[in-house]
């Protein structure tokens, strides 16, 4: 059964650095996209971005000049790095499996989430 | 606002049947997929694509969609459905992913 762990600082400061890792036990990475999905306190889901295991990516434009996703196939372990943060960007952050199939996109396999909150 | 539009708030009577909608002009080309998220904890899928479930939900929660809606049926609605519902498909570029606001369905 394929699980999704993820790790990392949870209080960073403002227009500092958030770096997150995923790490992925009893599975591949190959053949998937593996994702980071926030969720601000009370509200809903919104998409980050994604790694294809082949290293090609695809962000948010919303966060895409200041997210980097990179992945270590070695270790199995994909990560996440957010700069210049504010407090907007306080959030519990998932990383999940996701795959798709031309016409469908679903994510099948989440990690039990970190809270990370931007804060002096 | 996102691309997907769905109501904040659902409700059905326990063993009644519910309807959860997701709105967007990419499901006329796309399939949503539909997650159940309960407080405390990480979203779980339950119905992708045209109407598929994966390992360990049950048969009473399907898929369809008609136009620009997609939607998530509960047939005879069961306390433990109580949560929050989020659709996902693809934004407008049709290249990048996209969440709906979400709806909370409570079970009376």
């Amino acid at each position: 059964q394929v699980q999704l762990q993820e790790s990392g600082p949870r209080l960073v400061k403002p227009s500092e650095t958030l770096s997150l890792i995923c790490t992925v036990s009893g599975g591949s990475i190959s053949n998937y996209y593996w994702n980071w999905v926030r969720q601000p306190p009370g509200k809903g889901l919104d998409w980050i971005g994604y790694i294809y295991y082949t290293g090609t990516t695809n962000y948010n434009p919303s966060l895409k000049s200041r997210v980097t996703i990179s992945l270590d196939a070695s270790k199995t372990q994909f990560s996440l790095q957010l700069n210049s943060v504010t407090a907007a960007d306080t959030a519990v952050y998932y990383c999940a499996r996701h795959r798709s199939t031309g016409y469908t996109d679903y994510f099948d396999h989440w990690g039990q989430g970190t809270l990370v909150t931007v804060s002096s | 606002s996102s691309e997907l539009t769905q109501d904040p708030a659902v409700s059905v009577a326990l063993g009644q049947t519910v309807r959860i909608t997701c709105q967007g002009d990419t499901l006329r080309t796309y399939f949503a997929s539909w997650s159940q998220q309960k407080p405390g904890q990480a979203p779980v899928l339950v119905v992708y694509g045209k109407d598929n479930r994966p390992s360990g939900i049950p048969d009473r929660f399907s898929g369809s969609r008609s136009g620009n809606t997609a939607s998530l049926t509960i047939t005879g609605a069961q306390a433990e459905d109580e949560g929050d519902y989020y659709c996902n498909s693809r934004d407008s570029s049709g290249f990048h992913l996209v969440f709906g606001g979400g709806t909370k369905l409570t079970v009376l």
